[in-house]
Formats: C-alpha cells, structure tokens, sequence
C-alpha cells in the first residue's frame, strides 16, 4: 500500500516551453500532496504544499506563477514549470500524506529529472 | 543547530556488519521526526515517523531511537546486507502535524560491500 507513482520520470525540453509532471496516489487517497526540489549533493527542499480543491500553498521564494500546482483529485496533484529556462533542470520530486503506524507521514513518488536546453 | 543534519555523509561497511549514524535537528518547534530509506531510481521509502523522546522504532534489522530534549535521532542497521546500500535520510516536521512542514537532511549514503 501507499504507492506514489510519478510521470514523466524524465523530460528533456527546450526554453520557453512549458513542462507538466504528474504525481498520483495509486492505492490511497491523499487529501495534502507534496512537491520538493533536489539541487545536486543537496536536500529535498519543499516548494509547495497542495490541498485537493484548494490553493497550493508556497514556500518562500518559490514563484507561484513560475511553478502552477494543481490538485483537482483525491489521487493526482500535478506541477507544470511554465516557461522554463535551463536553471529550472533539476530532481523535482512528489510525496503524498499517508498513514505509517498511528501516525502521518509523507510518501514518495520516484521523482523526475527535468533538463532544460 | 538550525537545519537537521546528518552523519556520516558517506560510509561503507562490509557485509555482516552493524552500523549506526546521526541525525540532529533544532530541538525547538520540534512534532516529528521520519526516516527515510532512498535507493537508487527508486521512491523514498518511509521507514519510520517517531514524536515522543525515548521512542524507539524496529523493522526488520533496522530500528531507530529518538532524543527530543538534545535533539538528535540514531538509525542501526544490525547485520548490514548489500540489499541495504542506499541513501538514509531523516526530516524533521515543525508544523504541528506528523507530515507537515517537513525539513529535510542531506542524508547518508550506505554502501555495503559482499
């Protein structure tokens, strides 16, 4: 249980254009989804948080307009890199809220590696 | 301490052995700490999510112990398989739940030599 599947697991575009990655719960239902950014040799940094039916909510100094969330289902949130440019290649990465013993955590999707020409 | 850290970044060990390594968090606006076991081309996987101090988790050969008050978590791997080689991350959750507001480590990297 608490399979978090990812698509694509690697797009290569060119600037300007605009790049949308799934994230789906496969098994469960997740009200609160995740996505992170893996710069090289660092840590998974939150970008934003999605409430299914509402407004992801963003980290500070992560541009919204930059980076559009969506959450319209109980299984699937999705981040579309609008007009990107070669610094947005990057590891980015998704998670779901689940349930591990008595308590929350997050579950992960296998995560995509964007590059940008 | 301002952001969680880890130790090692990196260790090898051979097949059979038992290993242990760190992570530090601040201790304030602490809710909980997860561990996270992340092998190559795969998905992190959730290994354990601990709140109280003095908890101690198992799986398997690998259990982890959580001290809130000085701020740190241990992760043992007892008898290290090569099936074990993989990043070990820990975050710290700050928000008032398990699952929010979660800070990651720069994780530990675990290779286990047959």
């Amino acid at each position: 249980g608490a399979v978090v599947s990812q698509h694509p697991s690697r797009v290569i575009c060119k600037s300007g254009t605009s790049v949308k990655i799934e994230c789906r719960s496969l098994d469960f239902q997740a009200t609160t989804m995740f996505w992170y950014r893996q710069f090289p040799k660092k840590s998974l940094m939150l970008m934003a948080t999605s409430n299914e039916g509402s407004k992801a909510t963003y980290e500070q100094g992560v541009e919204k307009d930059k980076f559009l969330i969506n959450h319209a289902s109980l299984t699937l949130s999705t981040l579309t890199v609008t007009s990107a440019h070669p610094e947005d290649s990057s590891f980015y990465i998704c998670s779901a809220r689940g349930t591990l013993g008595a308590l929350d955590t997050q579950y992960f999707g296998p995560g995509t590696r964007l590059t940008v020409l | 301490i301002l952001n969680v850290e880890q130790s090692p970044q990196s260790l090898h060990v051979q097949e059979g052995d038992s290993t242990n390594f760190t992570c530090s968090f601040p201790s304030s606006n602490f809710y909980a700490l997860h561990w996270y076991r992340w092998e190559t081309a795969k998905s992190p996987e959730a290994l354990f999510v601990m709140t109280l101090n003095g908890d101690e988790k198992k799986k398997g050969r690998i259990s982890a112990t959580l001290n809130t008050k000085e701020g740190y978590s241990y992760l043992y791997i007892k008898g290290s398989q090569p099936e074990d080689s993989a990043t070990y991350l820990c975050a710290r959750s700050k928000g008032g739940t398990s699952y929010d507001k979660v800070i990651f480590g720069p994780g530990t990297s675990l290779s286990v030599i047959p």
